[in-house]
């Protein structure tokens, strides 16, 4: 079975620095990897996914991830980070053939001004 | 495209009573699912259809749950009876292969409340 860890369920950034979100995984067989986010109040949205080929994707409002395979990690990342970052990210991840998401624990992101 | 439709979008009932969600899926989306999020458990899934099918309910808490979905456009998850522990926030969401791997959208959620 596959498992998704979010290892820091909190993590407060000052405006306008750099932040890194770390997701791992565990899967015996080949997965694909997202990231989604859930702002106040609302559902979840898909902010990158990584599927193959380059090992760094770049998603909406400036997001980006690497896939590490021999990590076997995912982290998030963005350069300069804004008070609408503020919301909780979602690692998840799924294996081929399958349409069946597992969701991470979650990180919420709280951005200091 | 309006997104996947959610009524009601809060629900507040007592311990005991019948609670009925709804889940209008984005058109030409062959799979709907079913989550349940609470600050305790996280985001689990209930239950998955592809095509009208429950394709895998083990997410299912008991047998108090039940999900159908009549056609293509609309789903339900039914409580019956509640308890004070089925208190989350339950999202829909559904998806198209024509990809691999294509996104799921959300609806924004119901805000179940037992008391």
């Amino acid at each position: 079975a596959q498992s998704v860890t979010q290892l820091d369920s909190q993590v407060p950034v000052f405006e306008e620095a750099p932040v890194e979100l770390r997701c791992n995984y565990s899967s015996s067989v080949s997965v694909y990897l997202f990231w989604y986010v859930q702002y106040p109040n609302q559902g979840l949205q898909l902010l990158l996914k990584y599927l193959s080929g380059s090992t760094l994707v770049k998603g909406i409002n400036g997001f980006e991830a690497e896939f590490n395979k021999s990590q076997t990690s995912f982290h998030l990342r963005k350069p300069s980070v804004h008070i609408s970052d503020t919301a909780e990210y979602f690692c998840a991840v799924q294996i081929f053939g399958n349409e069946k998401l597992t969701f991470g624990t979650g990180t919420r992101l709280t951005i200091i001004p | 495209d309006a997104g996947v439709i959610q009524s009601p979008r809060h629900e507040v009932t007592e311990m005991g009573q019948e609670v009925t969600l709804r889940c209008k899926p984005i058109s030409g989306h062959d799979y709907l699912f079913w989550y349940r999020q609470t600050m305790m458990r996280g985001l689990e899934l209930l239950i998955y259809f592809n095509n009208n099918v429950p394709i895998d309910d083990s997410g299912m808490p008991e047998d108090r749950f039940s999900a159908k979905m009549p056609n293509a456009s609309f789903s339900t998850l039914k409580i019956q009876p509640s308890e004070p522990r089925d208190s989350a926030v339950y999202f829909c969401a559904s998806t198209t292969t024509d990809r691999a791997a294509d996104t799921q959208y959300f609806g924004p959620g119901t805000r179940l409340t037992v008391l």
